[in-house]
């Protein structure tokens, strides 16, 4: 069976602050998917990366960037110098299809709050 | 182009009635996912359409509950006989079929389910 857990409810940081938001993932598979979308305010969830199981490198995107790591399971997501506007609730998942049908298996999400 | 669309936004109604969600995915997107998000249970799968198949509604909680997709667009997810511990949020999802592997799931803004 396949899990996802986000150990941490919610984080509170000031603007300018570095926050990590961890994901630890559980699957039998060696080949599957793990993502990371952001749920803002308004409700929408909002694609931000995907990563394949082959591929271990980090990947930096602007503010954000992730540390994958299979030999602890986990995909960790990290912003740099926090702003206001990235508060959000944050939802690793993880997808163990290798074509066509995903079905998206999400943690419980980490809600963020950059205070000014 | 114009993302994933849902209605209605919100909608209240009374234990015992019937209710249609309406999901209009993004323009050449062959598939299509139903979610739905509830406090007790965070986000969850429902069911996914392939063009207009359903090769997988296991998530779909009970026989109260059925999704339609006509045209290889447009999807309905019914709810019979509405029950209090329906309330949620339905989230639909689409992604462009793709020979390269799985596929970025792009969401709507959901529909906000009250069972009075």
């Amino acid at each position: 069976a396949q899990k996802v857990t986000q150990a941490q409810t919610e984080i509170s940081v000031v603007e300018k602050e570095d926050v990590t938001l961890d994901c630890v993932y559980e699957t039998r598979d060696t080949t599957y998917y793990l993502f990371w979308y952001k749920q803002p305010p308004s409700g929408e969830l909002v694609f931000l990366i995907r990563r394949n199981s082959f591929d271990e490198q980090n990947e930096i995107s602007g503010r954000y960037s992730w540390n994958f790591q299979k030999s602890t399971s986990s995909f960790n997501f990290t912003i740099t110098a926090s702003q206001v506007v990235d508060s959000a609730v944050y939802f690793c998942a993880l997808s163990e299809a290798l074509t066509g049908f995903q079905k998206l298996v999400f943690g419980t999400g980490t809600r963020l709050l950059v205070s000014p | 182009g114009a993302g994933v669309s849902q209605s209605p936004s919100n909608k209240v109604t009374e234990k015992g009635k019937d209710v249609e969600l309406r999901c209009d995915p993004i323009s050449g997107h062959t598939a299509l996912y139903w979610y739905r998000q509830s406090l007790g249970q965070g986000l969850e799968f429902l069911i996914y359409f392939q063009g207009n198949s359903a090769p997988d509604k296991s998530g779909l909680p009970s026989d109260r509950f059925s999704a339609e997709r006509t045209g290889g667009s447009v999807s309905t997810l019914t709810i019979q006989r509405t029950q209090q511990e329906d309330s949620a949020v339905y989230l639909c999802a689409s992604t462009k079929r793709s020979l390269a592997g799985t596929d970025t799931q792009y969401f709507g803004p959901g529909t906000r389910l009250t069972v009075l």
